[in-house]
């Protein structure tokens, strides 16, 4: 297991159009994670899952934003109708409940809509 | 509302040199406090995580501490090397039950040789 893998790594799409991200985490972590970075800015949490179970979303996660995670493994978001502030990295991380280690990052997706 | 806030936005800095970063934040209910280094256009490596227990941690040339009772952590960086240039972006947990991390915007570190 080499660490969190996101994929792609960039996109680039048209105003309007779908896209959905893909998010691998370390197997043994039951937790995942969504973050938003904007240049210059830290992360913004956007939506978490412990297991198959999404048990909090951010109010930045608008009804054009989705995410899963079926089996409790990998997650993917999907956002409807991109906007050109949509464009952002997007961020995927995990960890294991009920320890001390912190987060895993992954290398994120840059999203550019043109 | 937890807010974190990091100063200075920008640093440049000689090789050799040690140097502060600051990192301050307004709920000091916090669980655990992370360092995270973040290179141009790349994901985030932790650097360094604190328990609400603990005072500070240390790993190589990298000291953080924490003092809740004022709302402040401090990254020491000791003898920077040109290697060292990035963004340092600290955030903060104020639940267990999530570990939803609150960042700061970051301090951009350029260590010229």
């Amino acid at each position: 297991d080499t660490g969190v893998s996101q994929d792609p790594r960039h996109k680039i799409t048209k105003r309007g159009q779908n896209v959905t991200f893909r998010c691998d985490p370390i197997s043994e972590h039951n937790r995942l994670y969504w973050y938003r970075q904007t240049l210059g800015q830290g992360p913004e949490f956007l939506t978490y899952f412990q297991n198959e179970a999404q048990l909090e979303k951010s109010r930045l996660l608008s009804d054009r934003f989705s995410a899963e995670r079926p089996k409790g493994s990998f997650s993917t978001l999907e956002i409807q109708r991109t906007e050109q502030g949509d464009s952002a990295m997007y961020l995927c991380a995990s960890s294991f409940a009920g320890t001390n280690y912190g987060y895993t990052f992954g290398s994120g997706t840059r999203l550019t809509v043109v | 509302k937890q807010e974190v806030t990091q100063i200075p936005a920008a640093l440049s800095v000689p090789e050799g040199e040690n140097l502060v970063l600051n990192c301050s934040f307004t709920d000091s209910a916090i669980y655990n406090l992370q360092w995270f280094r973040q290179d141009p256009g790349k994901g985030l490596t932790s650097l360094l995580l604190i328990q609400s227990s603990q005072r500070e941690q240390t790993s190589g040339r990298l000291n953080a501490s924490l003092d809740k009772s004022s709302g402040r952590s401090t990254l020491y960086i000791a003898a920077s090397q040109p290697g060292d240039s990035a963004t340092y972006l600290c955030a903060d947990t104020t639940s267990h039950n999530t570990d939803k991390l609150i960042f700061g915007t970051g301090t951009r570190l350029q260590v010229f040789p």
